[in-house]
């Protein structure tokens, strides 16, 4: 079974601090991870995903398959970045994915 | 990318009474949609898989009789919530999913459904 586990609601960071939001998931496989963001009433939109190992609006995420770990980071954070962050993992790139229950990011000023 | 939207964004209904969510890929032949739900405050659950030209694929615990789905062409899905309750009230979110290069899901804005 494929579970993607987010074990924080809420994030609470002041402006230029570090931001690590934590993923963890389980799958058998090889799974893909990706990072979508929700900001206030907009729709989901992709972050960045595990494969293209880019650097979106200043996070990262790093892919580690021994602690089955995807966790997003960013050195510093800015008020913009608050928002809903979901973790989500696919098993095969034509299959749905699976989200994790999502992180909120507040940054305050 | 793939422009997503859904029609409508908001729904009041009646208890008993059905109603049908629209969800068009403005420019992309989809092939294969996705539902999902999302209560408040709680993530995105996969209700089922839309496939063109023929039966969507439930996924456990949906009632596929109450959440009828169609997806009679490359650029429509509906979702119909045939005689709703209460407890159907929630954000219905389509998500069509790309091919080619990247298999990507790009979402559409959702609609919240409110049965009275």
């Amino acid at each position: 079974a494929q579970r993607v586990t987010q074990p924080e609601k809420l994030l609470s960071v002041f402006k230029g601090a570090p931001v690590e939001l934590k993923c963890n998931y389980s799958y058998s496989g090889s799974p893909e991870l990706f990072w979508y963001v929700q900001y206030s009433r907009q729709r989901l939109q992709l972050l960045l995903r595990h494969i293209s190992r880019e650097s979106i609006k200043g996070f990262t995420a790093d892919l580690n398959k021994g602690e089955t770990s995807f966790h997003l980071k960013k050195p510093f954070a800015q008020e913009e970045d608050s928002a809903m962050y979901y973790c989500a993992l696919r098993a095969l790139r034509n299959t749905p994915l699976v989200f994790g229950k999502g992180t909120r990011l507040s940054v305050i000023a | 990318g793939a422009v997503v939207s859904q029609h409508p964004s908001w729904v009041i209904c009646k208890s008993g009474t059905s109603v049908k969510i629209e969800c068009r890929s403005l420019d992309f032949q989809a092939t294969t949609m996705f539902w999902y739900r999302q209560f408040p405050k709680q993530s995105l659950m996969l209700m089922a898989t839309s496939n063109e030209g023929s039966k969507a694929t439930y996924e456990q615990g949906v009632e596929k009789d109450k959440f009828l789905i169609n997806h009679a062409s490359l650029t429509l899905s509906t979702l119909t919530v045939t005689s709703a309750h209460p407890e159907d009230s929630s954000f219905y979110i389509c998500s069509v999913l790309t091919s080619g290069r990247a298999y990507e899901q790009y979402f559409g804005p959702g609609t919240r459904l409110t049965v009275t």
